[in-house]
């Protein structure tokens, strides 16, 4: 299965609602992770399974999706969300998407 | 806390050996697969094994298949990735990862392997 993800450059403000998008080849039947990689850092664990949100992690972010379609939403951006996010399936094989890069505008 | 520091990263030569090592603390290391992925500079992630519980059962994309191998020693909570024959394609930050079901739930900061002559 590939990833898509886009856009792969996001420029936003803080406090802006932000919405990354993750397309898979094929069906991905929910079992879709999102991380999070802060630069020169280990990549850390924001959601699993489609929706359900890592412990410890902020309730600003949120996952969705179904299919081949999946969203991670950022409701109101922080600083320390700079980062560049990846998408992962591990429905069928393991791919991680090329990743979206989160900027402060 | 779970931690997990891997070591033994560095320059090699094609068609070398490496040794990779990952000590884990604050979690029963025995209860969990743990996975080794890795990351080429300024590219995305790669899985590159997994390894079960007792360490009977192994898996690899075929990128790295017949070439790379993964162990474990669970008294030792430690975990290792020896790779021979070494391209160029394998240079990358390698990082050490406790996997939860399918996906990677804790990853350690990573060691890089630079492969050139």
């Amino acid at each position: 299965i590939q990833l898509t993800q886009s856009p792969s450059l996001l420029s936003a403000s803080v406090g802006d609602r932000v919405t990354l998008s993750c397309k898979g080849s094929q069906n991905i039947n929910n079992y879709l992770a999102w991380y999070q990689q802060k630069l020169g850092e280990a990549p850390k664990l924001l959601i699993y399974n489609t929706n359900s949100l890592q412990t410890g992690i902020p309730s600003r972010f949120s996952g969705s999706g179904s299919g081949t379609d999946y969203t991670l939403t950022i409701s109101s951006l922080q600083p320390e969300d700079v980062a560049t996010y990846f998408c992962y399936q591990y429905n069928n094989g393991d791919t991680f998407g090329a990743g979206t890069k989160l900027e402060l505008k | 806390e779970v931690q997990l520091v891997e070591s033994g990263g560095g320059l090699v030569q094609p068609g070398r050996s490496l040794k990779l090592s990952c000590a884990a603390s604050g979690f029963t290391f025995s209860n969990y697969y743990m996975a080794w992925v890795r990351q080429a500079p300024k590219k995305g992630l790669e899985w590159v094994a997994t390894i079960s519980t007792s360490g009977s059962r192994t898996y690899y994309p075929d990128s790295v298949k017949g070439r790379f191998t993964i162990s474990r020693d669970n008294a030792k909570s430690s975990l290792y990735l020896q790779m021979n024959s070494l391209k160029s394609e394998d240079t990358a930050t390698y990082y050490c990862a406790r996997q939860r079901g399918r996906y990677f739930d804790f990853w350690g900061p990573g060691t890089m392997v630079t492969v050139s002559s």
